[in-house]
């Protein structure tokens, strides 16, 4: 089936602080999870990406990991700041060649 | 242009007329994507197009919706006899190849309001 689950729905942080937003994935299919960032009113953009033949990737302040066998992926945010503020959503690629989304994650990060 | 284009901006409707809304991709990409986006929630699936075929309709919610691609390039979502729960945020999306495994860029969409 396809279904990402996203967790939490809701991640409230101290600037400086670290975040962690989790997926969950069904589909064994899957090989492309990417995580796009959608500031208010705003349209969704690609912040980091991770294909099923790594483990982890980063890229400064943000890193993704992935387990295939337990299928789950995560993003981190480290040294969070105000400007992280957003709804940020998972995503999988299923057999199908199509981009399905989680529920999304509201950050905010508090000065 | 250097981005997707999607237009109206804006739509305000009411219940039972129909309405088109319009994609134009980012010149060169071959997948297009439609997903809805209602206050507050996630990026619900609609349709996906390679050239100006649509390998997967799973995602439209009725027989009311509808979508065509014609020349590889603009794309239309077409609802009929819209219903209040059809307001929302349209949101279209391109890719250089199709695969799911490429960034897509996204439009500012189309926000539609049934009255």
């Amino acid at each position: 089936g396809e279904n990402v689950e996203q967790h939490p729905s809701t991640l409230s942080v101290q600037e400086g602080d670290s975040a962690v937003i989790k997926c969950t994935y069904s589909d064994s299919a899957s090989n492309y999870f990417p995580w796009y960032k959608q500031e208010l009113g705003k349209r969704p953009q690609l912040i980091i990406d991770i294909r099923s033949n790594v483990g982890e990737k980063k890229d400064q302040r943000i890193a993704v990991t992935l387990n295939k066998t337990a299928k789950h992926f995560s993003l981190h945010i480290t040294e969070t700041q105000p400007e992280d503020s957003a709804v940020y959503f998972c995503a999988e690629n299923t057999g199908f060649q199509k981009l399905v989304f989680g529920t999304g994650t509201r950050l905010l990060v508090s000065p | 242009g250097a981005g997707v284009s999607q237009s109206p901006s804006n739509k305000v409707t009411e219940k039972g007329k129909d309405v088109e809304l319009r994609c134009d991709p980012i010149s060169g990409h071959t997948a297009l994507y439609w997903y809805r986006q209602s206050l507050g929630q996630g990026l619900e699936f609609l349709i996906y197009f390679q050239g100006n075929s649509a390998p997967d309709k799973s995602g439209l919610p009725s027989d009311r919706f509808s979508a065509e691609r014609t020349g590889g390039s603009v794309s239309t979502l077409t609802i009929q006899r819209t219903q209040q729960e059809d307001s929302a945020v349209y949101l279209c999306a391109s890719s250089l190849a199709g695969g799911a495994d490429g960034e897509l860029f996204f439009g500012e969409g189309s926000r539609l309001t049934v009255l």
